[in-house]
């Protein structure tokens, strides 16, 4: 099975601030990656599919990229409403469709 | 509008079953696969299982071979998810999700269920 790890598995970061997330494949999945944010008590929420593809109504300030092993969320302007926590998932070789093991971003 | 609308939270004894229904509306029923996805306190999302609404095909996670089944049924629109021989472990949200990779040839998870809070305690 493909496995995925995110860094870092927590930050801290202020309204306004850029974040960056990263993600990495054992082995190369092309761009057959989705992000997903996910806040306690919700379900979690579709925000990048196929590794740079904004999912619709998902705010700009998303973006996704990246292709063969090396993957990246990236949140341009930090909002209030963006603490939460981050998956990426590969669909390549699936089942299982594995997601990654999760960044928590947090209020600094 | 897409919806997916899953059962109430469920209390079960160790070893006792649990099936969980995830009711579709708002779309095509046979054009998605449904997916069962869950969360343990403090834990990630893992992926269990998908199931195909048109010809009922399911492929499971390797952790839950054995003790999971997905069933559909179309006429309601309905998917099920039924978890067997329960351990304190299995305690977790249980998330049922939309996938239109049937159609469009590629996977992701669009729409989610509410989640369904399984306990599991003697």
């Amino acid at each position: 099975d493909i496995q995925m790890t995110q860094s870092p598995s927590s930050l801290s970061a202020s309204v306004g601030d850029r974040v960056t997330i990263t993600c990495r494949a054992s082995q190369t999945i092309t761009s057959f990656v989705n992000w997903y944010q996910h806040k306690p008590g919700k379900a979690p929420k579709l925000l990048i599919h196929a590794a740079s593809y904004l999912q619709s109504g998902v705010p700009s300030r998303f973006s996704g990229s990246g292709s063969g092993t090396f993957f990246t969320l990236t949140i341009s302007s930090l909002q209030p409403e963006d603490f939460a926590t981050y998956y990426c998932q590969q669909t390549h070789t699936a089942p299982p469709y594995t997601f990654g093991p999760g960044t928590r971003v947090e209020i600094k | 509008q897409v919806q997916l609308v899953q059962s109430a939270a469920e209390v079960q004894k160790p070893g006792a079953s649990v099936k969980v229904s995830c009711k579709a509306s708002g779309y095509t029923f046979t054009n998605y696969y449904i997916h069962w996805v869950r969360q343990a306190p403090g834990q990630g999302l893992e992926w269990m299982a998908i199931v195909n609404p048109t010809d009922s095909v399911t492929r499971y996670a390797q952790n839950f071979q054995g003790r999971v089944t997905m069933t559909r049924d179309m006429s309601t629109s309905t998917v099920y998810m039924e978890l067997t021989n329960l351990r304190s472990d299995d305690t977790a949200v249980y998330y049922c999700a939309r996938d239109p990779g049937y159609s469009y040839g590629y996977n992701y998870f669009d729409y989610w269920g509410q989640g369904t809070l399984v306990s599991v305690s003697s």
